[in-house]
This record gives C-alpha cells, sequence and structure tokens, in this order.
C-alpha cells in the first residue's frame, strides 16, 4: 500500500528566503506525486506533479520540486517565499499499478513572515 | 481543466438524519472520489465513486454509513446516513482528468461541503 509522509507541521521562513517543504513517499511501482496548496477556507489547488522524465518539475507560482527515486523524497521547493505563499501544503502520491487512488500526507502549514 | 461544484456548500444537521451531498464536473471525467477532511487537516478517502455500479470503499466506510451514487460521467452524490458529531468534516469531491492517453493527469477538487452535525 502507498503511503506519504511529511516530516515538518509547520514550516517557517522569512519572505525573500528559499523555502522547502518535505515530502517522502512510498509506494510498490513507480510513483506518481503531487503538490497541492489550500489557502484559508478555500479548495484544494494543484500545484505540480511529477510521472515521468525530469527529475525537477517546475509548477504554479514559481514552485517546483525535485524527485528523487533512491531517498524516496519530493520535496516542494521555491527560491524566493512570498508572505502570500503562507497556506497548507498537501504532498500526495498515487501508485501507477492499475489503481487511480491518491493518498495524501498530514500536510504542512507554511508560514512566510514578512 | 474540471470544473467541480458541490451542493450544498454547507449545513448544520442533527443527529440521526442523512444529509446528501452532490458533485458536478463540467465535463465528462474518468474518475470521480470522495473524501473527507477535517478543517486543516489531511485528506482521508473515502471512496471512488464508479459509474453504474457500486462504489469502491476504502477501509473503516461502508456503503450502508455512505451511499454513493454515480449516474453518469458528470455526476456523482454522497449520503452521510444516520449522522453523528463524529461525521461532523468538510466532505470534498473530486475527479481525475486523464486526458487523451493519459496526456494531463490531474486531479481536481470540488469546493468542499462543510457539515456539523449537532
Amino acid at each position: 500500500a502507498q503511503s506519504v509522509a511529511q516530516p515538518e507541521d509547520q514550516v517557517n521562513v522569512a519572505e525573500g528566503n528559499p523555502l522547502t517543504v518535505k515530502c517522502t513517499y512510498s509506494v510498490s511501482g513507480n510513483p506518481y506525486l503531487f503538490w497541492y496548496v489550500q489557502y484559508p477556507n478555500r479548495g484544494l489547488q494543484f500545484l505540480l506533479k511529477y510521472i515521468t522524465g525530469d527529475n525537477l518539475v517546475k509548477g504554479s507560482y514559481g514552485f517546483e520540486a525535485e524527485f528523487n527515486k533512491s531517498q524516496t523524497s519530493f520535496h516542494l521547493k521555491k527560491p524566493s517565499a512570498l508572505v502570500s505563499d503562507s497556506a497548507l501544503y498537501f504532498c500526495a502520491v498515487r501508485d501507477n499499478t492499475g489503481g487511480f487512488k491518491t493518498i495524501f500526507g498530514a500536510g504542512t502549514r507554511l508560514f512566510v513572515k514578512a | 481543466s474540471a470544473v467541480i461544484s458541490q451542493k450544498p456548500s454547507r449545513d448544520i444537521c442533527q443527529r440521526g438524519t442523512s444529509l446528501t451531498i452532490q458533485c458536478q464536473v463540467d465535463s465528462q471525467v474518468t474518475m470521480m472520489f470522495w473524501y473527507r477532511q477535517q478543517p486543516g487537516q489531511s485528506l482521508t478517502l473515502i471512496a471512488t465513486a464508479n459509474q453504474g455500479s457500486e462504489a469502491t470503499y476504502e477501509s473503516g466506510f461502508v456503503i450502508d454509513k455512505f451511499p454513493i451514487s454515480r449516474p453518469n460521467l458528470t455526476f456523482s452524490t454522497l449520503t452521510v446516513s444516520n449522522m453523528s458529531p463524529e461525521d461532523s468534516s468538510i466532505y470534498l469531491c473530486s475527479v481525475l482528468d486523464l486526458g487523451q492517453g493519459g496526456s494531463t493527469d490531474t486531479q481536481y477538487f470540488g469546493p468542499g461541503t462543510r457539515l456539523t452535525v449537532l
């Protein structure tokens, strides 16, 4: 069964500094990996995904994520954080061995301080 | 991208009653799912809504409690039956758009239905 872990409940970063939100996963086959963001009182928004190809994936709002197969990680990064990036971030994994079930991590709350 | 609407957006219900949540998508999609989310917490998959057949439920969720219908490729309902305060949560409809040959493969979420059971 697939699983995903976000080891940090909260990440604090100053505006203008780089940010990293960590994610590790476990699947039986090749993983499909996703990042979503949820702003207060709003629905989930898709940020980016990794299915195959380049390990560095670029997504919305200047975010990117690096797939590392040996470390089974898919950390979310942004070179320069904005106060408006403050939100709840979810990493998700889907096992592509036949099912389409996507499992979400516990979420990491990002606080960007001005 | 798929646009998803849910009705109602929120409701307050008495224990022992049932609520049916509707999910409408603006295009035909392959897969539809129902999730539950406590505010500020992670999403838990309830079931996969299958068109024309019984939904596929995850561990801990049963059809008698959460009956699901999916009569066509753009619509699904989730009923929360015999509600208790523990059912208070946000219920999210989600669709998987595979696109032609899996070209897009993106999962979208509805705005959610916030349920409070008294």
